[in-house]
């Protein structure tokens, strides 16, 4: 158990729907980073936060958005869903900018 | 071209076997290299992590930075169908503006009982 919870675990729901992906990191990280995986596909950063602020984007889509809150938890919105929006959804977690990752279990998201 | 680049496999060796995972970098700058286990459908976990060149050893796993080749390899003795399961690589320069871990494709390893 890496220390950093996702819920929820599966996620189904419908083309041009809007869902939120929620990330708890492990006690004492700052940064959050979130990440999607599609079938059989490689990690593709999506974006970091650090201690509340924005410091990185990757290929993350303009439907997409992200916060990380004052008590440092995070959510991931994915707005207007298409059928290849459907991947597993990973959020990890570090202490600093450029520390350590550890990964949370993952969201497993299915667009009809 | 990628900026890092992993065979993705499969990569299937019977049990006991000494395995070899391999990437290969472009960007001299990187310095800090992992490798992550991921299990299907779960997320990764952190394996090895090396600073710069050299070797790194923890029980069956050996990581081996060669950074004149840009290469960095992940060996694995006495295999165990256990270990089945796919192995990215991630690098970063590190600093203030080049942290951000850089990862490979991930290779999908079988050991067969």
């Amino acid at each position: 158990d890496s220390g950093v919870t996702q819920t929820p675990k599966h996620l189904i729901t419908a083309t041009g729907q809007r869902v939120t992906l929620r990330c708890s990191p492990r006690s004492g990280d700052l940064s959050v980073y979130w990440y999607q995986q599609s079938l059989d596909q490689g990690l593709q950063f999506l974006i970091q936060y650090y201690n509340g602020e924005e410091r990185a984007k990757g290929n993350i889509l303009e439907r997409f958005s992200a916060q990380q809150f004052p008590d440092l938890h995070s959510e991931l919105n994915l707005s207007s869903l298409e059928l290849g929006d459907s991947a597993l959804y990973f959020c990890a977690s570090s202490v600093g900018l450029a520390d350590t990752q550890y990964f949370g279990p993952g969201t497993r998201l299915t667009v009809l | 071209q990628k900026e890092v680049e992993q065979d993705p496999g499969p990569l299937s060796v019977p049990e006991g076997a000494i395995v070899s995972l391999n990437c290969t970098y472009s960007n001299s700058a990187f310095q800090y290299f992992m490798w992550y286990r991921q299990y299907s459908r779960k997320g990764p976990e952190l394996l090895m992590y090396t600073y710069s060149s050299g070797n790194k050893e923890d029980g069956r796993f050996t990581a081996q930075v060669d950074k004149s080749s840009k290469y960095i390899s992940l060996f694995i003795r006495d295999s165990q169908p256990s270990d089945s399961a796919t192995y990215l690589c991630a690098m970063s320069a590190g600093g203030d503006s080049n942290y951000q871990l850089i990862w490979g494709a991930g290779t999908k390893l079988i050991i067969k009982p």
